[in-house]
């Protein structure tokens, strides 16, 4: 089945700075993967997504990349704020008819932007 | 609209214990599903369902049972629970079909077994 690896598991930037969430997935039949914020105490909220159609999506200070070659793909956060500070998870859909495969999560990325 | 909804938010059990959490959602989603989140180990997929009558084990079903009786809701039994079922468990939910994969999730439910 799917595996998701995401790294690092802990950021530390400064406010204002950029920061980068890496995630690789296994299998290669995987076609959509979204981009989760956790604040402390609250539920996995999405923040964006990309398919595997496209290369690179952009909403406003975030951006996610997707490499299908070398099955990875990368969240990135510019003029990070102190409101960023959160618990960020890439996943993966793995095998499954349309849009109702499993999703698969990576471990999660405690992402702390200093003022 | 409600969302995902869940019961109990917390629990205290004794280990052999079962109990169930519950879920229900009110946006007519296809897609529901459980994970469990544990300290750097982010949300692990316990079973999902990808509509009445169907459902599927995920990464670590062991211990958990399911059912989907209705659209609306998706229960999680513990049969027989042990201190390493202690976790946040939160439910999930998602149109089926080809527009959209977002899964929105409950508040989650807090279980601790001694």
């Amino acid at each position: 089945g799917e595996n998701v690896e995401q790294h690092p598991s802990t950021l530390s930037v400064q406010e204002g700075d950029s920061a980068v969430i890496k995630c690789t997935y296994s299998d290669s039949a995987s076609n959509y993967f979204p981009w989760y914020k956790q604040e402390l105490g609250k539920r996995p909220q999405l923040i964006i997504d990309i398919r595997s159609n496209v290369g690179e999506k952009k909403d406003q200070r975030i951006a996610v990349t997707l490499n299908k070659t070398a099955k990875h793909f990368s969240l990135h956060i510019t003029e990070t704020q102190p409101e960023d500070s959160a618990v960020y998870f890439c996943a993966a859909r793995g095998e499954g008819s349309g849009n109702t495969g499993k999703l698969i999560f990576g471990q999660g990325t405690t992402l702390q932007v200093k003022p | 609209n409600a969302g995902v909804t869940q019961t109990p938010k917390f629990q205290v059990l004794k280990t052999g214990q079962s109990m169930t959490l519950q879920c229900a959602q009110d946006m007519n989603h296809e897609y529901m599903s459980w994970y469990r989140q544990d300290p750097g180990m982010g949300l692990r997929l316990i079973h999902y369902s990808v509509g009445a009558g169907i459902t599927d084990q995920g990464e670590v079903p062991n211990g958990y049972n399911v059912s989907r009786s209705t659209t609306e809701d998706f229960p999680l039994r513990l049969l027989s629970a042990a201190p390493s079922q202690t976790s946040v468990y939160f439910c999930a939910s998602s149109y089926g079909g080809t527009n959209t994969g977002e899964l929105f999730f409950g508040e989650g439910s807090r279980l601790t077994v001694l």
